[in-house]
């Protein structure tokens, strides 16, 4: 069965700096997607950022960027120029099955 | 527009009793799934719908049953709730397959549920 890892289950970042989250995940599959997603305390779950694994290129999106290394599972999230509305949780999917744990970013002044 | 929807958002059960939580979007998405979240655990796929009349256990199926009579509607019941069952219940829906295609999921804003 597919297991998606996140170790971080809290992290801190000073506004308008950069900020890595990881996450791993084992499957045997060669194509699937990954998403991160965001839940801010109104507990509202929004998209951030996909990647197929098929794509070499590593997603962007404006201050969210990932590092996708397929052969280490590794799939990580960068957020640059840290905002305090990037203040939430952070949770790593695999498809629509498999959630990690979530990572609890904090955003400090 | 309202997207996903959930009724109730918030439920305090007391253990034996049933009841059901709706979901309801307007994106016309053929598929749906239901997950709880607790602490800790991120979030866990309970049922999930390829489509209207179809449903299909996730991870954590056991003591929940689902229903998918439209397609716009899933219902997840509870008939015996039990304190285990205590947690936070989202509803989604995509427009691409479960296990491929690169369409996210839309949430609803959650149910907290609380079984005494």
């Amino acid at each position: 069965a597919q297991t998606v890892t996140q170790s971080q289950p809290e992290m801190s970042v000073q506004e308008a700096e950069t900020v890595t989250l990881s996450c791993t995940y084992d499957t045997s599959e060669s194509d699937y997607y990954l998403f991160w997603y965001k839940q801010p305390p109104s507990r509202q779950m929004i998209l951030v950022i996909r990647q197929e694994a098929y794509k070499q290129q590593n997603a962007t999106e404006n201050r969210f960027s990932v590092n996708f290394q397929k052969a280490a599972k590794s799939f990580s999230l960068k957020i640059s120029d840290s905002q305090l509305g990037d203040a939430a949780m952070y949770f790593c999917a695999y498809n629509k099955f498999y959630f990690g744990s979530g990572t609890k970013l904090n955003v400090k002044p | 527009n309202a997207g996903v929807t959930q009724t109730p958002k918030f439920r305090v059960l007391k253990t034996g009793q049933s009841m059901t939580l709706l979901c309801a979007q307007d994106m016309n998405h053929e598929y749906m799934y239901w997950y709880r979240q607790d602490p800790g655990m991120g979030l866990r796929l309970i049922h999930y719908s390829v489509g209207e009349g179809t449903t299909a256990k996730g991870e954590v199926p056991d003591g929940y049953n689902v229903s998918r009579l439209k397609k716009q509607n899933f219902l997840l019941g509870l008939e015996s709730a039990a304190p285990s069952q205590t947690s936070v219940y989202f509803c989604a829906s995509s427009y691409s397959k479960p296990w491929s295609g690169s369409g996210e999921l839309f949430f609803g804003e959650g149910s907290r549920l609380t079984v005494l």
